[in-house]
Formats: structure tokens, C-alpha cells, sequence
């Protein structure tokens, strides 16, 4: 069964640096979608992306934050000179159609030290 | 904006018993899609069930059903014969075309045995 894919599924990094999570979304899936979840919180939306351009993010997407799909298969978060607060599971997820369920990836537990 | 809420943070049910989940939520648009996932200790995002705004009829998914009553914005679900493996949180979701889906805050579902 196809599924999403993301990695790493943990990673520390130092407060400051700048650091990439990975997904690879459904092979015939067209949308595709960063959600973070602090733990023991609410799952939040950052950003959904479509036709290769984001079509809507959030209020916590900031310009801390990028996306890209630099190849066609990939679909990366990109967040720079990351802060204590940035520490949270990350979630990728991906749907056929934009109203469509969307299938969700593992996760990558971020902690920023 | 599109808000969901969820009025339970935790609930407990015995094995083989039914339990009902409450979820609102708040929109002005007329079609949309609701959802509810399945988090486990495993953190994975588990699609339970979905329901389409333009189908009056309850969706239903073996033991899972919802009650959708689209003028009170109101989407319940209802679990029933209760298994040990249900125990998860359980977060309501709303979907709008080519958009974010948000999530309520969740509830923390414990089945004992």
C-alpha cells in the first residue's frame, strides 16, 4: 500500500541552525502539507502546497519557514536559525485531490537543544 | 476562519462498550469534508473515518460511525464494541476544497479492559 515517507524520524540540532525535513508524498498525490504537533498539543497546520507554489500557511509559517519540491518526489520544510519553541513532531502529508483525505507520514520528532 | 471543537479532552470507555466522541465546528461554507484520525502511542496519524458535507447520510466504517447534523455543525463519532486497540487520541478534522485542514484539539480516548 502506498504510504508517505519522511526522514529523518528524529532529529537534534542546535538552537540556530538551520535544518531540512524530508518527505516523499504519494506517488500520484497532488497537494501536499506540513503540519507540526507540540507534544501533547493540537496538530497545527503550517502550509499546504500545490502546482509548485503555496496555495495557503498559516500564521506560524513565518519567514523562518520554506517548502520546496526540488525534484519532483521530495517535498522539503526548510527551517532556519530554528528556536527552542520549534521543537515539536513535524508531519507531512499528502492527497490526491484537495478535498480528499490526506494520508499522513510517520513524523520527525524535532528537538531543538 | 474555520475553527473545530472538540469539548472532551479525555474519555474513558470499558472494553466492549460504546463511546461517543463530540466534535463542532464553525464555517461558512456549504461544502467541505470532516474527518476524524486516530493518533496512538505510535503517533502515526490514522485516518478513521470521513464524511462528505453534501451526503446526508452517515458515513460508517465497521465498529466507527459518525452522526453529521450539518445545521448544528455538529460531527460525532461513535465507536462501538470498544477494543482494547482503540485506545488513541482522536482528533476532528475539517477539510475545505484546495485548503488546509484543521484539526480540533483532540480527545484522549482509554479503553479498559
Amino acid at each position: 500500500e502506498p504510504e508517505v515517507t519522511q526522514t529523518p524520524s528524529h532529529q537534534v540540532t542546535q538552537m540556530g541552525q538551520e535544518v531540512i525535513l524530508r518527505c516523499v508524498p504519494i506517488s500520484n498525490h497532488l497537494y501536499f502539507y506540513w503540519y507540526r504537533q507540540i507534544l501533547g498539543q493540537k496538530v497545527e497546520f503550517l502550509v499546504s502546497f500545490y502546482n509548485n507554489e503555496i496555495s495557503e500557511k498559516s500564521e506560524i509559517f513565518d519567514d523562518q519557514f520554506s517548502v520546496e519540491r526540488p525534484d519532483g518526489s521530495n517535498f522539503t520544510l526548510k527551517i532556519r536559525s530554528t528556536k527552542l519553541e520549534d521543537s515539536a513532531m513535524y508531519f507531512c502529508a499528502s492527497s490526491e485531490a484537495g478535498v480528499t483525505e490526506a494520508f499522513f507520514g510517520q513524523g520527525t520528532r524535532l528537538t531543538v537543544v | 476562519a474555520q475553527t473545530v471543537t472538540q469539548s472532551q479532552p479525555e474519555m474513558s470507555v470499558q472494553e466492549a462498550e460504546t463511546v461517543t466522541l463530540s466534535c463542532t465546528y464553525d464555517t461558512s461554507e456549504n461544502n467541505y469534508y470532516l474527518f476524524w484520525y486516530k493518533q496512538p502511542p505510535s503517533r502515526q496519524m490514522i485516518l478513521v473515518i470521513r464524511q462528505e458535507a453534501y451526503k446526508q447520510q452517515n458515513a460508517t466504517e465497521n465498529r466507527f460511525s459518525v452522526n453529521f447534523q450539518k445545521a448544528a455543525k455538529s460531527f460525532s463519532l461513535k465507536i462501538s464494541d470498544s477494543q482494547l486497540g482503540d485506545t488513541a487520541m482522536y482528533f476532528c478534522a475539517f477539510h475545505r476544497n484546495n485548503n488546509d485542514m484543521r484539526f480540533g484539539a483532540g480527545t484522549r480516548l482509554t479503553v479498559k479492559p
